[in-house]
């Protein structure tokens, strides 16, 4: 099973601020990696699949970069509703999909 | 626009069977499409369960394979979960999501319905 280790738990950040998440897989996962937002009460939106690929309806502040072992969701200037819990998910050893913990971006 | 509703029933015995059921409108299940069970117990992070597409193939998680079943009606435009054993462990919101036979991931989801097992 491959493994996704997201960091950090918790990002306090302010709106208008840049942040950062990352998530590092125990084994190459190629270019398949997805990025999924979850508010609480609500299912998981998908934001970005195969790394770097923004979903549909998917603003441009959201973007995804990384290969291999490390990846990277950069929201370039966090909006109020940008407030979540952010997964990673990986499709390299389809089809036992992983997640990972999820990283929570709060106000700070 | 596709969506997915999950049901059935919210409280399940020990050692007992979970069985749940995703109602796709707006589309049909035999579309290219995998369909998915996925779970997340109250306050942790997103388990994949396992997908079926509407030829019946499945795929299973390893570490529930031999505890779950995945079927779908495509009269009733639905699959099912079915999810034997159970302990306390197995509480958790259980969603029902879909996955284009392209490789994109799961683009739509249930709302998720809470399960908890308990005598």
């Amino acid at each position: 099973e491959i493994v996704l280790t997201q960091s950090p738990a918790t990002l306090s950040l302010s709106p208008g601020e840049r942040a950062t998440l990352s998530c590092r897989a125990s084994q190459s996962v190629s270019r398949y990696l997805a990025w999924y937002q979850q508010k609480p009460g609500q299912a998981p939106r998908l934001l970005i699949y195969d790394t770097s690929n923004r979903a549909t309806g998917i603003p441009a502040r959201f973007s995804g970069s990384g290969s291999g072992t490390d990846f990277t969701l950069t929201i370039s200037s966090l909006e109020p509703e940008d407030f979540a819990v952010y997964y990673c998910q990986q499709r390299s050893n389809w089809p036992a999909l992983t997640f990972g913990g999820g990283t929570k971006v709060e106000i700070k | 626009q596709v969506q997915l509703q999950e049901s059935g029933p919210g409280l399940v015995k020990p050692s007992g069977t979970l069985s749940l059921t995703c109602a796709v409108s707006g589309g049909s299940i035999s579309s290219t499409n995998w369909w998915s069970w996925v779970r997340q117990p109250p306050g942790k992070g997103l388990e994949w369960i396992g997908e079926i597409y509407h030829s019946g193939s499945t795929n299973y998680n390893p570490s529930l394979k031999s505890r779950v079943t995945i079927s779908v009606d495509k009269s009733k435009n639905q699959f099912s979960l079915n999810l034997s054993s159970v302990t306390a462990a197995d509480t958790a919101v259980y969603s029902c999501a879909r996955a284009p036979a392209n490789g994109i991931p799961f683009d739509y989801w249930g709302q998720g319905t809470l399960v908890t097992v308990s005598s």
